[in-house]
C-alpha cells in the first residue's frame, strides 16, 4: 500500500490552544484527503476533507492546508477544547469508485483543562 | 448525515466458534464496503474491499477462507470469521461508500474477543 506518513503521534495541547496534525503522501494519483476523528470504542468519525483544487479548507474550528507541491497536508483545530481528546487519522485515496483509503497511523490528541 | 450500522458492537466466544459481523448502510447505498482491522493504539488495516454482486478483493496476507465476506445488497454486507481463534482477537471495523466521490462512512466497530 502507498503509505501516508502522520505526525506526532501523540500531542498534548492546553485548552483554547492550537492542535497542528501533518500529514505527507506519496502518490500524487491521490486526489482526496480526509481527517478522521476517532473516540474509544467506536468507528472514524469524517471530520473533514480537501481536494488537491484548494490550499485550505475550513470547517468551524477545523481547517486543512494543502500543499499539493510538497505533498503535504495538516490538519488545525483551534480553540482546543478537552472534547476534542481523541485520535486523528489523516487518510488519502485516489477518489476512484472501489478505491479504499490509505490510512496515517494517527495522532492522539489529549487538550488539558 | 449518512448512517453505517454495525453489528454486533461485541462478541465474546470459544476458540473455534466462527462469528458473523454485519455492516449495513441505513440511508443510502453503498456501492462499495471495506472491512479493516484495527489493534489496540494503532492505525486501521484495511482487510478487504467490496462491490455489491462481486466478489470481495483482499489486501496482501488476508486469508479469504478465513475472512468470509458477503456483500448481497447495496445495503449489507457481512464478514465472517470462520474457525475463529484467539489470535483473530480484534477490533473490526466496516465502512461504506456510494458512488464514486463520495466519502467513506465507518460503523462503530465490532469488538471481537475469542477465547
Amino acid at each position: 500500500q502507498q503509505q501516508v506518513k502522520q505526525s506526532p503521534q501523540s500531542l498534548i495541547v492546553q485548552k483554547g490552544g492550537i492542535s497542528i496534525i501533518n500529514c505527507a503522501y506519496e502518490n500524487t494519483a491521490f486526489d482526496y484527503f480526509p481527517w478522521y476523528q476517532q473516540f474509544p470504542g467506536k468507528g472514524p468519525a469524517l471530520l473533514i476533507a480537501i481536494r488537491p483544487d484548494v490550499s485550505e479548507k475550513k470547517e468551524g474550528r477545523f481547517t486543512i492546508s494543502f500543499n499539493k507541491s510538497a505533498k503535504q497536508f495538516s490538519l488545525h483545530i483551534m480553540d482546543s477544547q478537552p472534547g476534542d481528546s481523541a485520535t486523528y487519522f489523516c487518510a488519502a485515496s485516489t477518489g476512484q469508485a472501489g478505491t479504499a483509503l490509505i490510512f496515517g497511523k494517527g495522532t492522539t490528541l489529549s487538550v488539558s483543562s | 448525515g449518512a448512517v453505517v450500522s454495525q453489528h454486533p458492537s461485541r462478541v465474546i466466544c470459544k476458540s473455534g466458534t466462527s462469528v458473523k459481523i454485519e455492516c449495513r448502510s441505513l440511508d443510502f447505498q453503498a456501492t462499495t464496503m471495506f472491512w479493516y482491522r484495527q489493534f489496540p493504539k494503532k492505525s486501521l488495516m484495511l482487510m478487504a474491499t467490496s462491490n455489491e454482486g462481486s466478489k470481495a478483493t483482499y489486501e496482501q496476507g488476508v486469508e479469504k477462507d478465513k475472512f468470509l465476506i458477503n456483500h448481497a445488497s447495496l445495503t449489507l454486507s457481512t464478514l465472517t470469521v470462520t474457525s475463529a481463534h484467539p489470535e483473530d482477537s480484534s477490533f473490526y471495523i466496516c465502512s461504506a461508500r456510494g458512488f464514486s466521490g463520495q466519502p467513506q462512512h465507518f460503523g462503530d466497530g465490532t469488538r471481537l474477543s475469542i477465547l
